[in-house]
């Protein structure tokens, strides 16, 4: 079980706008650690999408946000794409655990 | 360019042991953590722990403390992450990213391993 919670799956149409939450605690988000976001394809090794709550490494399209307000954080995808369709996971510390890097458990995008 | 560059699938038998390796290029290798990420089949991104190059301290994830080692010959820009005793659960794709302040823009390609009696 991961100690940061997303859900495991979300979908939208093409042209819509998904969102997908990223759950922790007082001891990893909410202590006020950076939320940071991957997307990954089949095969291949995830990508940084989003880093430092909602910057966008170049190359990232403007598409593609990020926000956090307390405990959670979220991605949110605008103007769906067939190629989005890909797993989420987002990424903080937590300070229960030695400051120790954790991942949420991946959400996985189904663009209908 | 940046780039972190794993080494090849490898298939073991449980029991054996096995050193995979993530050279990086392209910038300071001193300079950066690199951590390594698990990736079991069908599974989410675990982080196994972290190594700084350049005096090789390392940090483990707790399920990982005593399962592996990892270390670093930074004469050849190079990470390495070893087993003693392979078991059949540590089947995974395993990755390298250099760490970036908290997050990691660098992934290398992944290593395959496969322990299958």
């Amino acid at each position: 079980q991961s100690v940061l919670t997303q859900p495991p799956s979300v979908s939208g149409a093409p042209g819509q706008r998904v969102t997908i939450s990223c759950t922790g605690s007082s001891s990893n988000i909410g202590a006020g650690y950076n939320v940071h976001w991957y997307q990954q394809f089949p095969g291949t090794a995830p990508k940084l999408l989003i880093y430092g709550n909602h910057n966008r490494p170049s190359g990232v399209p403007d598409r593609f946000s990020g926000s956090k307000s307390g405990t959670s954080a979220s991605l949110a995808i605008t103007g769906l794409q067939a190629e989005d369709e890909a797993d989420y996971y987002c990424q903080s510390y937590d300070s229960s655990l030695n400051n120790n890097v954790v991942f949420g458990g991946g959400t996985k995008l189904t663009v209908l | 360019e940046v780039q972190l560059v794993q080494s090849g699938a490898e298939v073991k038998k449980p029991g054996e042991s096995l050193k995979i390796s993530c050279k990086g290029s392209g910038y300071s290798f001193t300079s950066y953590w690199i951590a390594w990420v698990r990736q079991m089949p069908g599974k989410g991104l675990e982080w196994m722990g972290t190594i700084y190059p350049d005096d090789s301290e390392t940090r483990y994830s707790p399920p990982f403390q005593g399962q592996v080692t990892m270390s670093a010959d930074k004469s050849i820009s190079t990470a390495y992450l070893q087993w003693s005793g392979l078991k059949a659960s540590d089947t995974a794709m395993y990755y390298c990213a250099r760490g970036d302040t908290t997050s990691y823009s660098r992934w290398g390609q992944g290593t395959q391993v496969t322990v299958s009696s």
